[in-house]
């Protein structure tokens, strides 16, 4: 069955570091989302693209975040300076329609994210 | 803003026991997802509900949705240790933002023998 795979599984980087997270959503989905679960709490969106662009994002999303699509596979989230608040769980989906669609988002692993 | 609560957030049950994990919502939506966690793992799609009265069972786990009451229910029956996860629901924005999805606290269920 096809898969959401995301890279890398665990990432320990230093404050004030950029971080790469990768992802690659299933073929032939056309909507994207990265969201985030702090140790123990919830699942919270950050954003949603579609169409190479930005659909929707929350308040998490600041200039710090940004999301591209680089090729025709690849999905990617960037953090510019992270902050030890960044350290989560950072989960990626993808989905063939949106909410419209019977289908559910297809999570990845997710990749931790450690700040030091 | 959306709010979604699940209670309880703790159950522990009896192998063999049914009980039900509810799921309220605070704005109009028809769009209601169920997903299971297993520890350090991902999210895995249990149930997709789209319309109110929605009702899909599979195996143990029985989901219904009712938009009125703005309430899901996931009811198990006769738990085997195998249940024993967390189970997030998590609501659809609906027409001012389909596919963004916000999840519950999440139900921390462990079936004991």
């Amino acid at each position: 069955e096809p898969e959401v795979t995301q890279t890398p599984s665990h990432q320990v980087t230093q404050m004030g570091q950029e971080v790469i997270l990768r992802c690659v959503p299933i073929s032939n989905h056309l909507y994207f989302y990265w969201y985030r679960q702090i140790l123990g709490q919830k699942v919270e969106f950050l954003v949603s693209f579609y169409n190479n662009e930005i659909s929707e994002k929350s308040e998490i999303f600041d200039d710090q975040f940004s999301v591209e699509r680089p090729d025709g596979s690849n999905f990617t989230l960037k953090i510019r300076s992270t902050k030890l608040e960044d350290s989560a769980m950072y989960f990626c989906a993808s989905s063939e329609g949106r909410g419209e669609s019977n289908q559910p988002q297809h999570f990845g692993d997710g990749t931790r994210l450690s700040i030091l | 803003e959306l709010k979604v609560e699940q209670n309880p957030l703790f159950l522990s049950m009896q192998e063999g026991k049914n009980y039900t994990i509810y799921c309220n919502y605070s704005t109009t939506s028809d769009r209601l997802y169920w997903y299971r966690q297993d520890p350090g793992k991902s999210l895995e799609s249990l149930f997709v509900l789209l319309s109110n009265g929605a009702v899909k069972q599979e195996g143990r786990l029985m989901a219904s949705l009712d938009t009125k009451a703005r309430l899901s229910t996931l009811h198990i029956t006769a738990a085997v240790h195998d249940l024993s996860a967390t189970y997030f629901c998590a609501v659809d924005g609906g027409w001012t933002s389909y596919g963004k999805l916000t999840f519950g606290q999440g139900t921390i269920l462990t079936v004991h023998p």
